[in-house]
């Protein structure tokens, strides 16, 4: 089954509390990168990273984390510091070859 | 810095129209465009790619356009479905540099077709 796999779909997270959000592909992508979705926003840039152990701040960074040490997986955490993480969190990953973008189904998170 | 609208907001119409959705970008440098569609809930489904270079690309009912001069991409949906109703989103790449796949997104139009 390829594609890009988010997990878990949804995720429900207490105040002052580190959440980990999955992202795994068996594209072969170079390009991975995370977005954030609020209603009447439209998406918004997180973080990307287009090779290995190198990642660079998208538009709206604070208060989030990535890694990059494997090819297929880009691990988004949402930390403490993010005031206001509610929101619909969307992985997505592109290719070299035609720049086409293609996107996961998304993690909720919640603040509870 | 790059800014994507979409008009408009929200549209609906009958089965069995034609229908045309806009987006327009403020920056004409892009590597390219892209049109999604997403259902609620759901994560984007990539339905054309229209590289800088060309003018317009074809998926069975869908038909999109280029021009990069003014700014301007059209989606057009021949013969609409209800399976069509859906938020249809437009977003542009950069060019330049290692940004390729970099997106900035519009805030979609909201499609709904009824019976």
């Amino acid at each position: 089954d390829g594609g890009i796999t988010q997990s878990p779909k949804y995720l429900f997270r207490k105040e002052g509390q580190n959440v980990t959000l999955s992202c795994e592909q068996n594209l072969n992508h170079d390009a991975m990168y995370w977005y954030r979705q609020d209603p009447g926003q439209g998406l918004r840039l997180i973080y990307y990273s287009q090779i290995v152990n190198d990642f660079q701040k998208g538009d709206i960074a604070e208060g989030y984390s990535v890694s990059r040490e494997k090819k297929e997986s880009f691990p988004l955490t949402v930390t403490s510091a993010q005031k206001n993480p509610t929101a619909f969190y969307l992985c997505a990953t592109a290719t070299r070859v035609n720049t086409e973008a293609f996107f996961g189904q998304g993690t909720r998170l919640t603040v509870v | 810095k790059q800014e994507v609208t979409q008009i408009p907001a929200a549209l609906s119409v009958p089965e069995g129209e034609n229908l045309v959705l806009n987006c327009s970008f403020t920056d004409s440098a892009i590597y390219n465009l892209q049109w999604f569609r997403q259902d609620p809930g759901k994560g984007l489904t990539s339905l054309l790619l229209i590289q800088s270079s060309q003018r317009e690309q074809t998926s069975g009912r869908l038909n999109a356009s280029l021009d990069k001069s003014s700014g301007r991409s059209t989606l057009y949906i021949a013969a609409s479905q209800p399976g069509d109703s859906a938020t249809y989103l437009c977003a542009v790449s950069n060019a330049g540099g290692t940004s390729y796949g970099k997106l900035t997104f519009g805030q979609g139009t909201i499609l709904t077709v009824h019976p």
